[in-house]
């Protein structure tokens, strides 16, 4: 198993444009989550998934969308990129109901200038 | 949600035991405490997981009292490759599934 997986893991954005995260599983997990981590700080949750085509709001979730429309798959959108979004962006995922370890990616450097 | 407070950072040498303490007097009924490490540049990795009393695992232990408004993370004999940052987590695995990370402790194990 591949665990999951995180694309691109680099990119450098201009302010205002647009992207997608993509965040994959093949572990057949139920739940997934994206959070952010800027430098020297902890994980900020912004957006996650109990299940396929569900999705609700974290900490931080303004100027972020997400979709999960296959299980495997959880993306991340920035509709219009600020230099505030510069961050690692990290995908997790749980396999179900009443399990509580999370699964990390090897996560994504987002630079906005 | 129960909200975490560690120290910011501890140093320790080679071969002592390390325990990091974590706060979260407002934990619920529900709550289960969860530790993860994180090194640079990667993604947390999960450590150790309890509900209350004494769990222990091949990596560390976790040492939950009564009340349930602390936990310990019990280090045995560190090495430098544990220098990292510890993160410890509250959350409901029956209900909202919503984690938040606190700041963590940065542990430096020094030669």
């Amino acid at each position: 198993n591949a665990g999951v997986t995180q694309t691109p893991k680099f990119r450098v954005l201009k302010t205002g444009q647009s992207m997608t995260l993509l965040c994959a599983q093949d572990m057949n997990h139920e739940y997934m989550y994206w959070y952010r981590q800027d430098p020297g700080m902890g994980l900020r949750l912004i957006h996650y998934s109990v299940g396929e085509g569900t999705t609700a709001k974290g900490e931080v979730p303004d100027g972020y969308n997400v979709s999960r429309l296959k299980k495997q798959n959880f993306l991340l959108g920035l509709e219009s990129a600020a230099p505030s979004q510069t961050s690692v962006y990290f995908c997790a995922s749980i396999l179900r109901r009443g399990h509580y370890e999370q699964y990390f990616g090897p996560g994504t450097r987002l630079t906005v200038t | 949600l129960a909200k975490t407070t560690q120290p910011i950072s501890m140093d320790s040498y080679e071969g002592q035991e390390v325990n990091i303490t974590c706060s979260h007097n407002n934990i619920a009924t529900n709550d289960y405490i969860t530790w993860y490490q994180q090194f640079p540049s990667q993604g947390p990795r999960f450590i150790i997981q309890g509900y209350k009393t004494k769990v222990t695992n091949e990596v560390a232990s976790l040492f939950i009292p009564a009340d349930r408004k602390s936990s310990t993370l019990s280090l045995p004999r560190v090495s430098l490759s544990d220098t990292a940052v510890y993160y410890c987590l509250v959350g409901d695995v029956s209900g909202t599934y919503k984690y938040i990370f606190g700041t963590g402790t940065r542990l430096k194990v020094l030669a």
